[in-house]
């Protein structure tokens, strides 16, 4: 069974101030996806990872795999306030498994920045 | 407009009664995903389909059922037999490909049980 795991689970930070949100899985796997959302909303996309080191970058986000490792990270460089969300990441079958195309949740980040 | 439109935004379910949630897409995307979300968790996976016609129990199944007659709809009831259906359901839909394959996720419905 997949497991999909991310720590810390809450995360306050002060404006201007870097981190790093950690996303491990228990299964090998080849796609890792990274969500946001913010209170009372749904999911949004952020980045689609691929393949073993994989980096992705948008704005203050920068996503990267480690699929030897079964890891992911999301850095998040010089936060501001309109980053304050919910992140998930989410792990997906192998490609010709059964169970190919589902996705299996971390339990999700509360990040709050703050001045 | 293309996108996923889930409805009604807030649900209301007495006790013993069966509900049904509306899932429609204009994506023409293949595949569609129920998640359920409980307060302050992941989301977990419900019910899936990769085709019209044909769908698959998710992690947790029990007490819902689903149809999937035509590729833009994927309702989902929750039955009487689902003792703990309040949550924030979410709708998803996968578009194919071998180098970009993403979910998106309709807006959701909550479900209250009065």
């Amino acid at each position: 069974e997949l497991k999909v795991e991310q720590n810390p689970l809450f995360l306050s930070m002060q404006e201007g101030k870097n981190y790093t949100i950690y996303c491990n899985y228990s299964t090998t796997s080849d796609r890792l996806y990274w969500y946001r959302q913010d209170p009372g909303k749904s999911l949004e996309s952020l980045f689609v990872l691929l393949s073993n080191g994989a980096v992705k970058q948008e704005g203050r986000l920068m996503a990267s795999l480690d699929t030897k490792a079964r890891l992911s990270t999301l850095h998040i460089t010089a936060a501001v306030h309109d980053l304050s969300a919910t992140y998930f990441c989410a792990v997906s079958g192998l490609a010709g498994g059964t169970s190919y195309g589902k996705l299996t949740f971390g339990q999700g980040t509360i990040l709050t920045v703050h001045p | 407009d293309g996108g996923i439109t889930q409805s009604p935004k807030y649900l209301f379910r007495k006790e013993g009664q069966n509900v049904t949630l509306s899932c429609e897409q204009n994506l023409n995307h293949d595949a569609m995903y129920w998640y359920r979300q409980d307060p302050g968790q992941g989301l977990r996976l419900i019910y899936y389909s990769q085709i019209v016609n044909d769908f698959q129990k998710g992690d947790i199944a029990e007490g819902y059922s689903v149809s999937r007659e035509k590729k833009e709809s994927f309702p989902l009831t929750v039955t009487s037999a689902q003792k703990n259906p309040t949550a924030f359901y979410l709708c998803a839909t996968r578009r194919g490909g071998a180098l970009q394959e993403t979910q998106y996720f309709g807006p959701g419905t909550r479900l209250l049980v009065l």
